[in-house]
């Protein structure tokens, strides 16, 4: 059960498109569609805002996606606003009812 | 409205042992899953533990296996983590919520866990 592997920072300008990546192995992000995808503000608990890989719950802006290829599954922020600065994590569920995480992803708005 | 609320938490010495519990209201705790996910100080996002609906099927992270325990009681609406051995790494915020193997929906406030001597 290894973390999966995220980069620690990421950076944009407003408007622009950012795009976090999550890497796992055949064991995880690439033996399944259930990849999940959090935002997490500080002092706060996570938000659910991309699930099954690529599906946006309720309420959550058409400016989240999710993609995944192999092994690696991908957020992407498009249309950067101030309010996305915070950390993301994802997670990929590992078979016999384990998941994992990945280490998270600190999103700056420039 | 769905509300998910995490007590038991507080400061245990290494090798001691707590109990946290997850109080649910606003829907009925049978028709879901329910997990355990930490977080350590300024750390990110780990899963610890699931329970599937009825409890028959549970799952944990290798860091907590043989020494955490996770149970339901779903006439009560509450999920429970017994946690033995504790050791220094476990100290870190204790997250339940909700979720299949889609992903993790509703969750908590989390309730803190220190283990020091």
């Amino acid at each position: 059960q290894s973390a999966l592997t995220q980069p620690r920072s990421v950076s944009g300008s407003p408007g622009q498109s950012v795009t976090i990546s999550c890497t796992g192995t055949s064991s995880d992000v690439g033996g399944y569609n259930y990849v999940s995808w959090y935002q997490q503000h500080p002092g706060k608990a996570p938000k659910l805002i991309i699930y099954d890989v690529s599906k946006r719950p309720s309420g959550v802006p058409d400016r989240f996606s999710g993609s995944k290829s192999g092994n690696t599954a991908s957020l992407t922020i498009s249309g950067l606003q101030a309010e996305d600065e915070t950390d993301y994590y994802c997670c990929s569920f590992a078979g016999s009812y384990t998941w994992v995480f990945g280490g998270g992803t600190k999103l700056t708005v420039l | 409205e769905v509300q998910l609320v995490e007590s038991g938490g507080g400061l245990v010495q290494p090798g001691g042992s707590l109990r946290l519990s997850c109080a649910a209201s606003g829907f009925t705790l049978s028709s879901y899953w329910m997990h355990w996910v930490r977080q350590a100080p300024g750390k990110g996002l780990v899963w610890v533990s699931l329970s599937d609906n009825d409890g028959s099927n549970t799952g944990y992270a290798d860091s907590v296996k043989g020494r955490f325990t996770i149970s339901r009681d779903n006439a009560k609406n509450t999920l429970y983590l017994q946690m033995n051995s504790l050791r220094a790494d476990d100290t870190a915020l204790y997250y339940c919520t909700t979720g299949g193997s889609s992903g993790f929906e509703y969750w908590g406030q989390g309730t803190l866990v220190t283990v020091s001597s």
